[in-house]
């Protein structure tokens, strides 16, 4: 059972707040990362991490910034929310193994920005 | 570019067979994966494909062909917690994934 976690599961917040969402994970993988997902679409992947101190920016550009200080936790933070930032993310994790493994989803934040 | 093709939705009776069929053309490539998500929820792991072939778990088959940049998900004995949508994911390389669309699956009694 993959044990990740994402705080806060839902939040709507107003234009021009700074957010950050939380997402942890008990298991010790060092790769860890975030997707953007809206309703019926594919998933992005806006940031990740292969470990501590290591960030890279994913595929879809994003507003956002992440952090990995310790490898169990890799918060996201909007500086300014707007409603274009109103979408479901996703933190996932994975081991570094030979041949690679599946990443290990978190339940989601949704967040809504008005 | 990156490019992965799923059908939107496909429908299907209790007890049937199923096949979801996912093409893609990819700049490298490190393996495919098959998630399950449903509504509003994260997606769960599947099935990985590396080599050429059939992959059996369970009630889940998951197929691939490299040189046809092909693959499909065979899901036997359909029940109706199987709706749900099921998304194709290709690891490139650099061991990022992208991931298709998604295929909505709909069981019906």
């Amino acid at each position: 059972e993959a044990d990740i976690y994402q705080t806060p599961r839902y939040l709507v917040i107003g234009t021009g707040k700074k957010i950050t969402l939380e997402c942890s994970q008990t298991m010790g993988h060092d790769k860890m990362y975030w997707y953007q997902q809206d309703p019926g679409m594919e998933l992005h992947l806006i940031h990740y991490s292969y470990g501590v101190n290591s960030t890279e920016k994913g595929d879809l550009s994003s507003e956002s910034t992440v952090s990995r200080i310790r490898t169990e936790h890799f918060p996201l933070t909007l500086e300014s929310a707007r409603p274009s930032h109103t979408s479901q993310y996703l933190c996932a994790s994975s081991e570094t193994l030979a041949g690679g493994t599946e990443q290990y989803f978190g339940p989601g934040t949704r967040l809504t920005v008005t | 570019g990156q490019n992965i093709d799923q059908p939107t939705e496909m429908t299907a009776t209790e007890g049937a067979i199923v096949q979801i069929n996912c093409t893609y053309q990819t700049s490298g490539f490190n393996g495919l994966f098959w998630y399950q998500q449903h509504a509003g929820e994260a997606p769960t792991f599947l099935s990985y494909n590396v080599l050429d072939g059939l992959e059996e778990k369970g009630r889940f088959s998951s197929f691939l062909s490299r040189s046809k940049g092909y693959s499909y998900l065979l899901l036997k004995e359909l029940q109706m917690k199987d709706s749900a949508s099921y998304l194709c994911a290709v690891r490139l390389n650099t061991d990022k994934l992208i991931f298709g669309t998604g295929t909505r699956l709909q069981v019906f009694p």
